[in-house]
């Protein structure tokens, strides 16, 4: 199957601090993905991207398709302690039925 | 909310029992998909099905079978559970190209499996 390499794998940032996260591939995809993950609970889709280059916002988060359209990119601003979880890219090769993801950004936010 | 629910939500059986995992959708989205969550592997595609009794398999597919007799449900069968299919299953829906012309996916609440 396709590999999407994320990173990074955790981070441990201080409430308030914004926060980078990237997911590249091997393989150009027409569509990304990024979504959040609690506890015990099913990933929550944040934000779809599908155009290269393309910048969109959903409240603090900020992704980006990439150019070379290999890769993506989430940003948080202002992290806040409901921040905390795990952040999964995924992305979808042409007009295919299958979605790959990425092996997750655990992100812990410090009061 | 996607309209997805999963049942059981936990589930603990023996190796060699066959465990049946059900999906329920409420939108009559065409595509449903079953994966299984472990660490360090995040999210792997078991099977998936693009309409009644239309199904395809995925990356990790050996020992799983999938039904879908009627569109808002999509089954998981472990024929006979061994240790290692001890995960977290997620059941998701590819709704229709959405008004972006984009295609997106949304997850149900998943089913903790316990092979003992």
């Amino acid at each position: 199957g396709q590999q999407l390499n994320q990173s990074p794998q955790s981070m441990f940032i201080q409430e308030g601090e914004d926060v980078s996260m990237n997911c590249t591939s091997s393989s150009i995809f027409n569509t990304w993905l990024w979504y959040k993950q609690d506890p015990g609970e099913g990933p929550v889709l944040l934000i779809a991207l599908y155009k290269a280059g393309e910048l969109t916002s959903n409240g603090r988060l900020t992704a980006q398709f990439g150019i070379t359209r290999k890769d993506s990119f989430l940003n948080i601003s202002a992290s806040i302690p409901s921040d905390v979880g795990i952040y999964f890219c995924a992305g979808q090769l042409g007009t295919g039925n299958q979605f790959y993801f990425g092996t997750g950004t655990s992100l812990t936010v410090i009061p | 909310d996607a309209g997805i629910t999963q049942s059981p939500r936990h589930k603990v059986t023996e190796t060699g029992t066959p465990v049946t995992l059900r999906c329920h959708q409420t939108e009559n989205h065409r595509y449903m998909y079953w994966y299984r969550q472990d660490p360090g592997h995040g999210l792997r595609l078991i099977h998936y099905s693009y309409g009644v009794k239309d199904t395809d398999k995925g990356e990790v597919s050996d020992g799983y079978s999938v039904s879908r007799s009627k569109t808002e449900d999509f089954l998981l069968t472990l024929e006979s559970a061994t240790s290692s299919q001890t995960s977290v299953y997620f059941c998701a829906i590819k709704p229709g190209l959405g008004g972006d012309g984009g295609e997106t996916q949304y997850f149900g609440p998943g089913t903790r499996l316990l092979v003992l």
